[in-house]
């Protein structure tokens, strides 16, 4: 069966420490893949997807990167966080491109940073 | 740029009623839009899909339009229960098939 793991659940960081959140998928494979993050009370920003290993896009400028090392890993870092870092983080996976399928997501990262 | 857009204010109505949300887009040609519910502190979790030649689509309660000309997709929750109450979103595609973009999604609270 297909599913989506996210880690870890609820994480508090110092502002100025790294951040790594991972991301794997399985059941598919070649999926498009995507980090979303949702402050409270508030939709959906699509931060990075990726359609490929190595192929990364970014829409929101910002400390943030990620990286696809592997056709079902998603990872996504930050060499020093800032306050406005905090936030609900989200992977989801669709498959295959223009199919029509929906998108399936991890349980979520709460992120703190103080 | 392209744009989608739900009514940021929360949706208030009784139990038994007719829930509906509205979600409008801009420089998009999608093949397809789909639905999502969310409930606080979890993922969205897909509900439904309809397809650029489908004016309707229907599932238990719910009930979905797609209009391409006015840019514009209805979302129905007929005799709507308090277990209704959660985040709804609609998202679209873009025009490469790649990028997924959620609206802000609309509240949904109905009252026993």
């Amino acid at each position: 069966s297909q599913t989506i793991h996210q880690w870890p659940a609820t994480l508090v960081q110092p502002v100025g420490s790294p951040l790594s959140l991972e991301c794997t998928v399985e059941g598919t494979s070649n999926p498009n893949l995507y980090w979303y993050r949702q402050a409270a009370g508030r939709g959906l920003q699509l931060l990075f997807y990726s359609v490929g290993i190595g192929q990364i896009s970014s829409e929101v400028p910002q400390n943030l990167s990620a990286s696809r090392p592997q056709d079902r890993q998603f990872i996504l870092s930050s060499k020093k966080l800032l306050l406005s870092d905090s936030g609900f983080y989200l992977c989801a996976w669709i498959t295959p491109r223009w199919a029509g399928t929906e998108a399936f997501f991890g349980q979520g990262t709460r992120l703190t940073v103080v | 740029s392209q744009k989608i857009e739900q009514n940021s204010e929360a949706l208030n109505i009784q139990e038994g009623k007719t829930a509906t949300l509205t979600c409008n887009y801009t420089n998009y040609s999608p093949a397809y839009l789909q639905w999502y519910r969310q409930d606080p502190g979890r993922g969205p979790v897909f509900l439904l899909l309809i397809r650029e030649n489908e004016k309707e689509k229907r599932k238990e309660r719910l009930k979905v339009t797609f209009d391409t000309t006015l840019k514009q997709s209805l979302f129905h929750i007929t005799a709507s229960q308090p277990a209704d109450s959660a985040t709804y979103l609609c998202a679209l595609l873009d025009n490469a098939g790649n990028m997924l973009t959620f609206g802000g999604g609309t509240r949904l609270m109905v009252k026993p």
